[in-house]
């Protein structure tokens, strides 16, 4: 079984300040792991993944995860927040057979001007 | 290439009607999977399609069928609707074992 906790469902940070989102799974296979972005009335962008290989992930606008096994964690940072960042975040689990994906509840995120 | 797209945006039924979502792939996209996003959470798995036979399955009630076309398309349907269907469901296409694509959903409401 495969499950997706978010720490934090709103974070706050301030333009050109870390952003740092948390995800911890849990996974009785090998996890493919995911990031997906969702601006209001839209359907989700896949911002990076995480399947076999290099840990550290660097996915679109900046983003990047470290995938840590030892902590069952897939963080994703962004050194400098960007006012477009503003958004919800998902973070999904699933096995290498992608026949089904585990979402977290979700992590909106705020950029103070 | 063509995106996932689904219709309609957005679609207001009564409790006990029956709905029909449509989903077009993702040029070269041969499963489709189905995704319900109650306000507020994330999206619950439904089911997916490959070949147009289903691949899995979520925790959902045998009321909400689907089906996969030839050409990859494909609909979710729903019977007996029911206030707690109120939701966005949104539909997702891949290839493989390549990432999936999302659609940007249809809102369903349900009075």
């Amino acid at each position: 079984a495969q499950s997706v906790t978010q720490l934090g469902s709103h974070v706050s940070v301030s333009e050109g300040a870390l952003v740092l989102l948390r995800c911890n799974y849990s996974s009785s296979v090998p996890p493919y792991l995911f990031w997906y972005v969702q601006y209001p009335n839209q359907g989700l962008q896949l911002l990076l993944k995480y399947t076999t290989g290099a840990t550290l992930v660097k996915g679109i606008n900046g983003f990047e995860a470290e995938f840590k096994k030892s902590e069952t964690s897939f963080h994703l940072t962004k050194p400098s927040a960007h006012m477009s960042d503003a958004a919800e975040y998902f973070c999904a689990v699933s096995d290498n057979t992608g026949n089904q994906f585990y979402f977290g509840t979700g992590t909106s995120l705020t950029v103070i001007p | 290439e063509t995106g996932v797209t689904q219709s309609p945006t957005h679609l207001i039924k009564t409790r006990g009607q029956q709905v029909t979502l449509r989903c077009s792939s993702q040029s070269g996209h041969n499963t489709v999977s189905w995704y319900q996003q109650a306000l507020g959470q994330g999206p619950q798995f439904i089911f997916q399609y490959y070949r147009e036979e289903e691949n899995g399955r979520g925790n959902f009630p045998p009321r909400f069928s689907g089906l996969q076309f030839p050409n990859y398309s494909s609909e979710l349907n729903v019977n007996a609707l029911e206030l707690d269907d109120s939701a966005l469901y949104l539909c997702a296409s891949s290839f493989l074992d390549q990432p999936q694509h999302f659609g940007d959903g249809t809102r369903l409401s349900i009075l």
